[in-house]
């Protein structure tokens, strides 16, 4: 089980549109629709951002979306914002009942 | 909304074990079909879920942790804890404990402030 693949930084413009992708393989993201996105602030605990590859929790921004093609998953910030600033982890589904992490991407507003 | 907090020491020698406890408070972990979390974080660096735990008891561990790995809960305390044994400076960490946002178990989301824990002689 090793850890998923995602850049290790992402940048871009106040408004402007960014996205994350988390490359698994076919025994994670490829095999299942379990993805989930975390964000989170220095020194803060993670945050719950995206389920099930595309879905949000009540409360998140609209701004965010998901979605999979093949072994990779992506998240997409549009009209990005100062408060967007953070750190983001995808998470899959490995099957019997284990989830595996990827190694985040911090995301900078320039 | 669900609260949780880790507790334990925050320095460990190394060989010894590691015993972190959570506890959760504005809900109940017996009353729900939940599997609850624990997941860790080494300084700067990313998350690592270590492994989960249904409310009846049945576990689920982190491949590369599993043989060092125990979880259990204490339903009357609302309390479930993590032990990981023959720690080695690795293995310190940042370590969360997290509350599930479905039934499914593949999500988290309150999760505990999280609690440093160093391995150190």
């Amino acid at each position: 089980q090793s850890a998923l693949t995602q850049p290790a930084s992402v940048s871009g413009s106040p408004g402007q549109s960014i996205t994350i992708s988390c490359t698994g393989t076919s025994s994670d993201v490829g095999s299942y629709n379990f993805v989930s996105w975390y964000q989170q602030h220095p020194g803060k605990a993670p945050k719950l951002m995206i389920y099930e590859g595309s879905k949000r929790p009540s409360g998140v921004s609209n701004r965010f979306s998901g979605s999979k093609s093949g072994n990779t998953a992506s998240l997409t910030i549009s009209g990005l914002q100062a408060e967007d600033e953070a750190d983001y982890y995808c998470c899959s589904y490995a099957g019997s009942s284990t989830l595996v992490f990827g190694g985040g991407t911090k995301v900078t507003v320039l | 909304q669900v609260q949780l907090q880790e507790s334990g020491p925050g320095l460990v020698k190394p060989s010894e074990t590691l015993s972190l406890t959570c506890t959760v408070s504005r809900g109940s972990i017996s009353s729900s079909s939940y599997y609850w979390g624990w997941i860790r974080q080494p300084p700067g660096k990313g998350l690592e879920w270590i492994g989960t735990i249904y409310y009846s008891g049945s576990t689920y561990y982190n491949p590369s942790l599993k043989s060092r790995v125990t979880i259990s809960v204490d339903t009357s305390k609302n309390q479930f804890s993590l032990k990981l044994n023959s720690v080695t400076a690795a293995d310190t960490a940042v370590y969360y404990c997290a509350s599930p946002f479905d039934t499914s178990g593949y999500y988290y989301e309150y999760w505990g402030q999280g609690t440093l824990v160093t391995v150190s002689s």
